[in-house]
């Protein structure tokens, strides 16, 4: 079936560091893929997506690219902020024919100080 | 507010007692869908509705869970005789059915802890 792996957190950087999370995947055809993003206290938001190869989805300057043949769609920012600091997860959403559900990583905890 | 809405927001029952939980999608939304997230752990898929009919479900929804959309607007999920194994955050979204691509959105979930 399908499945997410994402980098394991806490992941604790400085204001202003770059930011990578690693984020893989296992599906059959050709999924969507999608980075959500929950704040302390709040509902998870769809923070930035891509529906096919070669696809880059960015949003609030982080970006991620929709690497078919690496399987990865890892998510960068070149400068973060405290405010960024939040719970990330990458799904996926199978390609047409298939269900409709999203399927999650873990999650990775960001922590940025100043 | 015309986002995904949920209630309770929080719910402590003892075992073997019956929650149920309500969904209010984003109106005009036919397809609703019912997650559940663990501690540590991302969202897993639990069901979702096109309109009032139920069109999939995990095999994580055992006999005791049953979910409802009578009426293609509002949702319902019933667990009957909690185990302290259901302590989760559950989470609905909803989305517009318009091919591909249907963003779904989240509600802010219902806590629910079983002593």
């Amino acid at each position: 079936g399908d499945s997410v792996t994402q980098m394991e957190g806490p992941v604790t950087l400085s204001e202003e560091a770059f930011l990578t999370i690693n984020c893989t995947y296992t599906a059959t055809g050709y999924p969507s893929l999608f980075w959500y993003v929950q704040y302390p206290g709040e509902g998870l938001q769809l923070l930035l997506k891509a529906t096919k190869a070669d696809d880059k989805g960015s949003n609030k300057g982080f970006e991620a690219t929709y690497r078919k043949e690496t399987t990865s769609f890892h998510l960068e920012k070149g400068s973060v902020q405290v405010s960024d600091s939040a719970v990330y997860f990458c799904a996926l959403r199978g390609g047409p024919g298939t269900a409709s559900k999203l399927t999650f990583g873990t999650g990775t905890r960001l922590q940025v100080t100043l | 507010d015309t986002g995904v809405s949920q209630d309770p927001r929080h719910k402590i029952t003892k075992r073997g007692q019956n929650v149920t939980f309500r969904c209010d999608p984003i109106s005009e939304h036919n397809r609703l869908y019912w997650y559940r997230q663990t501690l540590g752990q991302g969202p897993e898929f639990l069901t979702y509705f096109q309109n009032e009919a139920q069109l999939e479900k995990s095999r994580l929804l055992s006999d005791r869970f049953s979910a409802e959309r009578p009426k293609g607007s509002f949702s319902t999920l019933e667990i009957q005789r909690t185990e302290q194994g259901d302590s989760a955050m559950y989470l609905c979204a909803s989305s517009l059915d318009r091919g591909r691509w249907n963003e779904q959105f989240f509600g802010p979930g219902t806590r629910l802890t079983v002593l």
